[in-house]
């Protein structure tokens, strides 16, 4: 059974370095048998508009949304079954739900969602 | 970056009847695989969005029989043959052609 959970702080305030961490289980970040196995991070507003952020995948490589690229950073513990996202100078405007998802490129032929953990509420307010 | 449009915005649908949602990019979305690299995800009320078809016209595992997908380059279609109550929810399509992967903002299928 895959699972996958977000966790970190609820509110920031605005210039500060956010840090979520993905706990994920049922499933390997160590090895992949067919494509590639990945964890990456997507966001939704307040106003339900989702945004993709970042992967990571099982051979370390990493892909951002260009828009956000110099304020990401997403890394992996594949032992600990953790991926974390760094996000610096967060702003009001980055109030959203992150989510953690897993994709499979192997039986999906890209990169597609195929499990998503609740997500988890950040609020950027002084 | 590829644009996502969905519409209608908002669907209200008597159970038992069809329901519809587009889903235009604004480049195309056919991989030199012959695939189209376009997916749809359903988030019910207070879920996290599910992944329901993928490559534009498979349904993904344990999504029922009623969804399909259709549509090639920049023109893709969701179908539900009969709306059930289960079925509420924002509807989102999304292009994993190249990243940034995008999304459409979605289309609120609630039931009349």
């Amino acid at each position: 059974q895959i699972t996958l959970r977000e966790s970190g702080p609820t509110l920031v305030k605005p210039t500060q370095t956010l840090k979520l961490t993905c706990s994920f289980s049922g499933f390997s970040l160590t090895s992949s048998t067919v494509g590639g196995v990945g964890v990456g991070w997507i966001r939704q507003s307040p106003r339900k508009a989702l945004e993709w952020l970042a992967l990571i995948y099982w051979d370390d490589v990493k892909s951002y949304n260009p828009s956000l690229e110099t304020r990401l950073t997403v890394t992996k513990d594949a032992s600990k079954k953790e991926v974390v996202l760094t996000m610096t100078d967060m702003d009001p405007v980055d109030t959203a739900t992150y989510f953690c998802v897993r994709t499979d490129s192997g039986p999906y032929l890209h990169d597609a969602f195929d499990f998503w953990g609740q997500g988890t509420v950040v609020i950027v307010s002084s | 970056d590829i644009v996502m449009t969905q519409y209608p915005v908002s669907l209200p649908v008597t159970p038992g009847e069809p329901a519809s949602i587009s889903c235009r990019s604004s480049q195309s979305l056919l991989h030199s695989n012959g695939n189209m690299y376009v997916d749809w995800y359903l988030q019910k009320p207070g879920q996290p969005p599910q992944l329901l078809i993928y490559l534009g016209s498979n349904r993904a595992s344990g999504v029922p029989d009623r969804f399909s997908g259709s549509g090639s380059h920049t023109d893709f279609t969701l179908r539900i043959s009969r709306v059930e109550a289960e079925d509420v929810g924002i509807y989102y399509c999304m292009q994993g052609q190249q990243t940034p992967y995008t999304f459409g903002q979605g289309t609120k299928l609630e039931i009349k």
